[in-house]
């Protein structure tokens, strides 16, 4: 079956405890991308990659990495979580130019809370 | 810069028409898509339109688009309890084909 994974699906944690959450896709998409939902602010881009080796900040990076080594492969850390990166976080994996724009596929979303 | 709008919440009768709209700014986007969010759950595409068509018509789903106002809309017939969700508008542009700009999100909630 094709489709998003991310892990955990919950977190708590306390501040300053560093965590990384995972993401592999299972289609061969070189573009995927993290997300991050909050009320009232929809979904805000904090990272992407367009392949391999190659990332690019969104619209909300600060206090995060990402590294791609593989294609399947988009993991999120976070160095020193602080409760404003409280969230529903969500992970998205697309193959630009083919099919339908750039049609995302999303994982099934890790609600992190930061104590 | 670029920028989708909609409104946050929407409280339909069960059976009746649903008209989630949306607005966004850059002129030269190409896909119009609009994502469903359901509890708990991720985004899944369900429906879109290009951006050299004025309407498109899937089933109970109506994508009405007005380029000249930059106005994108959703329409759900007979709307049911199963469609209660989070509605998002979104787009991609000529200028970014990879990135995808969302809209903050219509909360849909069905009234019996």
């Amino acid at each position: 079956e094709a489709q998003v994974t991310q892990n955990p699906r919950y977190l708590i944690t306390v501040t300053g405890k560093k965590l990384t959450v995972t993401c592999s896709q299972n289609m061969n998409h070189e573009y995927m991308s993290w997300y991050r939902q909050d009320p009232g602010l929809g979904l805000r881009q904090i990272y992407y990659s367009m392949n391999v080796e190659v990332t690019d900040k969104g619209d909300v990076p600060e206090g995060y990495k990402v590294s791609r080594k593989e294609k399947r492969n988009f993991p999120l850390i976070l160095e020193s979580p602080s409760p404003n990166q409280t969230s529903l976080y969500f992970c998205a994996s697309s193959s630009p130019g083919q099919g339908i724009g750039n049609e995302q596929f999303f994982g099934p979303g890790t609600r992190l809370t930061v104590l | 810069g670029e920028d989708v709008e909609q409104s946050l919440f929407l409280s339909v009768r069960e059976g009746d028409s649903s008209v989630i709209n949306c607005t966004y700014t850059d002129s030269s986007s190409t896909y119009l898509y609009w994502y469903k969010q359901e509890p708990g759950a991720g985004l899944q595409l369900l429906t879109y339109i290009f951006s050299n068509m004025d309407m498109k018509q899937d089933q109970r789903l109506t994508v009405l688009l007005n380029k000249k106002d930059k106005h994108l809309s959703l329409r759900i017939a007979d709307t049911q309890t199963g469609d209660s969700a989070i509605y998002f508008c979104a787009e991609t542009t000529y200028s970014s084909a990879s990135k995808i700009i969302f809209g903050s999100g219509t909360r849909l909630s069905i009234r019996p």
